[in-house]
């Protein structure tokens, strides 16, 4: 059964980076037709698809988002990443990353918040 | 546009039928999928495609699609199907499955 797993500081400042990883396990990143991307939910709303990944390393990103986001991914780790700079109190969340194929979001992590504060 | 359009918060009697509907322009060309959220857990996707199923879902939950309108009916609701449903599907380019929609509440009575 496939796995994901989030990682990553759960408070970062105003204006820094946040950076998280999402761990793969149960089967491998390299498959060419999933792509492997970030979901978000700030606290009492709804989802925001952040962007997403292949294995071939073509990145799409939310538009609202894409000058601040940067996916990438390590398939010797079986593990994908994502930074965001320039956060602000707007960016807490809950992060999700989650494996997606041609219809839908399959497996999901169990998420991670992250907290914007001084 | 690659809004889709969600009621806040329907009701349903337990044991009966309840249909949670997401609206946008992107579904007269693609499918949607939908997510139930509980509270505290990660989302879990129920439907895909024309009308399918992971393996585990109850065959209570189906899917189906008419213009701008996709539907998510729930047969003969469980007090364990209360959650947030969310819809997703592609964005105007039609590339990204990269729009959500804002959700619907369901509270089973």
């Amino acid at each position: 059964q496939l796995q994901l797993q989030e990682s990553g500081p759960g408070l970062v400042k105003p204006s820094e980076t946040l950076s998280l990883t999402c761990t793969v396990s149960g089967g491998s990143i390299r498959f060419s037709s999933y792509s492997w991307g970030w979901i978000r939910q700030p606290p009492g709303k709804g989802l925001e698809w952040i962007g997403d990944i292949y294995y071939s390393g073509n990145t799409y990103y939310n538009a609202s988002l894409k000058s601040r986001v940067t996916i990438s991914i390590v398939p010797s780790k079986n593990q994908f990443s994502l930074k965001l700079n320039s956060v602000t109190a707007a960016d807490t969340a809950v992060y999700y990353c989650a494996r997606r194929d041609e219809q839908a979001w399959f497996y999901w992590g169990q998420g991670t918040l992250v907290t914007v504060s001084s | 546009s690659s809004e889709l359009t969600q009621d806040p918060a329907v009701s349903v009697a337990l044991g009966r039928t309840v249909r949670i509907t997401c609206q946008g322009d992107s579904l007269r060309s693609y499918y949607a999928s939908w997510y139930q959220q509980k509270p505290g857990q990660a989302p879990v996707l129920v439907i895909y495609g024309k009308n399918n199923r992971p393996s585990g879902i109850p065959d209570r939950f189906s899917g189906s699609s008419s213009g701008n309108t996709a539907s998510l009916t729930i047969t003969g609701a469980q007090a364990e199907d209360e959650a947030d449903y969310y819809c997703n599907s592609r964005d105007s380019s039609g590339d990204h499955l990269g729009v959500f929609g804002t959700g619907t509440k369901v509270t089973v009575l």
